[in-house]
């Protein structure tokens, strides 16, 4: 599977949308591209995922580039409750179960 | 979507005892997941967990240091065996429910190890 690269840590001001990038220049044909958070303590939660068109839903907007190398997770309007590690995964189709969590990036959603 | 549980929900153990997690899913499922989360690191998957079958381990990780039963379709067990400092960790199980392509995770183990 396709290895990611996400920045470390992000800040966003309460109300504003967060961007959350993703690199994964060596992503094939058949991988999507998944992203999960784990908010302190819990267990990872799954937010949204795509293959070539941008997704979205009630959690978050995903938009991935047209050579597929990176995308964006968007949280429209951030709230305190969004602070967590947002996870960027890259899962060949039929193997969606298997999940490399790389580092993440830390969001810290500021009031 | 599906509920898991585990239990405990986290133990302190002595060196060289072992503990088994428990994993209850509130449907039926065909694949369960094992995965590790050490301090301060994100998740690595330990062993898939399929029902009627022996697990699948991941690179680093053997049977005899994590077995693993599956007796049906809504329930697994993870044991951690000959406990060690360096397996405290927050251990957690996931399935991939009802078709859907994304996993639910339980909300982990928290096992010390002193």
């Amino acid at each position: 599977d396709a290895k990611t690269t996400q920045p470390p840590s992000m800040d966003c001001a309460e109300g504003r949308a967060a961007n959350l990038p993703c690199n994964h220049s060596t992503i094939s044909g058949n991988e999507y591209v998944y992203w999960y958070r784990q908010i302190h303590s819990q267990g990872p939660q799954y937010i949204i995922h795509g293959l070539k068109n941008n997704e979205t839903n009630e959690m978050a907007s995903l938009i991935i580039t047209e050579d597929r190398k990176s995308s964006t997770l968007i949280l429209p309007h951030a709230t305190l409750r969004d602070t967590a590690v947002y996870y960027c995964i890259v899962v060949r189709s039929g193997n969606t179960g298997k999940l490399i969590f790389g580092q993440g990036t830390t969001l810290q959603v500021k009031p | 979507s599906a509920v898991i549980s585990q239990k405990p929900s986290r133990d302190i153990c002595q060196r060289g005892t072992s503990l088994t997690i428990q994993c209850q899913v509130d449907s039926q499922v065909t694949m369960m997941f094992w995965y590790r989360q050490q301090p301060g690191q994100s998740l690595t998957l330990i062993a898939t967990a399929n029902q009627g079958s022996e697990a699948t381990y991941e690179s680093g990780f053997v049977i005899d240091k994590f077995p693993i039963s599956r007796p049906n379709l809504t329930f697994s067990t993870l044991t951690v065996s000959n406990l060690s400092p360096e397996d405290s960790s927050i251990y957690l199980c996931s399935v991939e429910a009802g078709g859907l392509l994304e996993q639910f995770f339980g909300p982990g183990t928290r096992l010390t190890v002193l």
